[in-house]
């Protein structure tokens, strides 16, 4: 299809291991975004990058989480090491240019055991 | 401490009705606003924005209305349909734009009633 695309749909997880979460934004989009939803919360803004580079980090949560973004176009959120408030959907958008609407994928539905 | 907030968390209206949702902001740096609808276990999906020059955009039954001296928006949707059965959030952006995403509210509830 078109839209931003994410695997896997969902991922059940032991405490303790790692996790690569995967976003392939719609094509020619030069923005991507991650962003996490908690039960219950509004959507927590992570990580944002401009082709390759993400100029700031620091929205995410804590350095088990790290991401990436090669080739201008598929990112991968990795988080290490995973605690049960990791526990979420984490969604990933993006946009034609920054400052443009971002388009949503259907998320993927974190659980840690 | 959140800077967008959608105090209902849920609205019933009836079908063929206004449905009126509301946000308030606290960040005075917003200036581009949006609303986002979101069925379960899908992604939020755009609906309509707002630039902070402006206090009213129209598009078919949806319209968005700011009040910047308030830091206030509501989403308008006449004639409500039960399609429109869904999670909105609103969200908001400010200058640095994506460099520090959008922020949501937690979102409103909207149930369009038969």
């Amino acid at each position: 299809g078109a839209g931003v695309s994410q695997s896997p749909s969902n991922k059940v997880t032991e405490k303790g291991k790692d996790v690569e979460l995967r976003c392939d934004p719609i094509s020619g989009h030069t923005a991507l975004y991650w962003y996490r939803q908690s039960l219950g919360q509004g959507l927590e803004f992570l990580i944002y990058f401009q082709g390759n580079s993400a100029p700031d980090k620091s929205g995410l949560p804590s350095d088990r989480f790290s991401a990436e973004r090669t080739g201008g176009s598929v990112s991968t959120l990795t988080i290490q090491r995973t605690q049960q408030e990791d526990s979420a959907v984490y969604l990933c958008a993006s946009s034609l240019a920054e400052g443009q609407s971002q388009h949503f994928g259907d998320g993927t539905r974190l659980s840690i055991l | 401490d959140q800077q967008v907030k959608q105090n209902s968390p849920s609205l019933s209206v009836q079908e063929g009705r206004i449905s009126i949702l509301n946000c308030d902001y606290t960040n005075s740096m917003f200036d581009y606003f949006l609303w986002y609808k979101k069925y379960p276990a899908e992604g939020p999906t755009f609906l309509i924005s707002i630039s902070s020059i402006k206090d009213k955009n129209e598009d078919g039954r949806f319209t968005v209305f700011l009040n910047k001296s308030a830091k206030h928006l509501s989403l308008h949707i006449v004639p409500s349909q039960p399609g429109d059965s869904a999670v909105y959030f609103c969200a908001a952006s400010a200058p640095r734009g994506g460099a520090d995403g959008l922020t949501f509210g937690k979102g409103t509830h909207l149930i369009i009633q038969p």
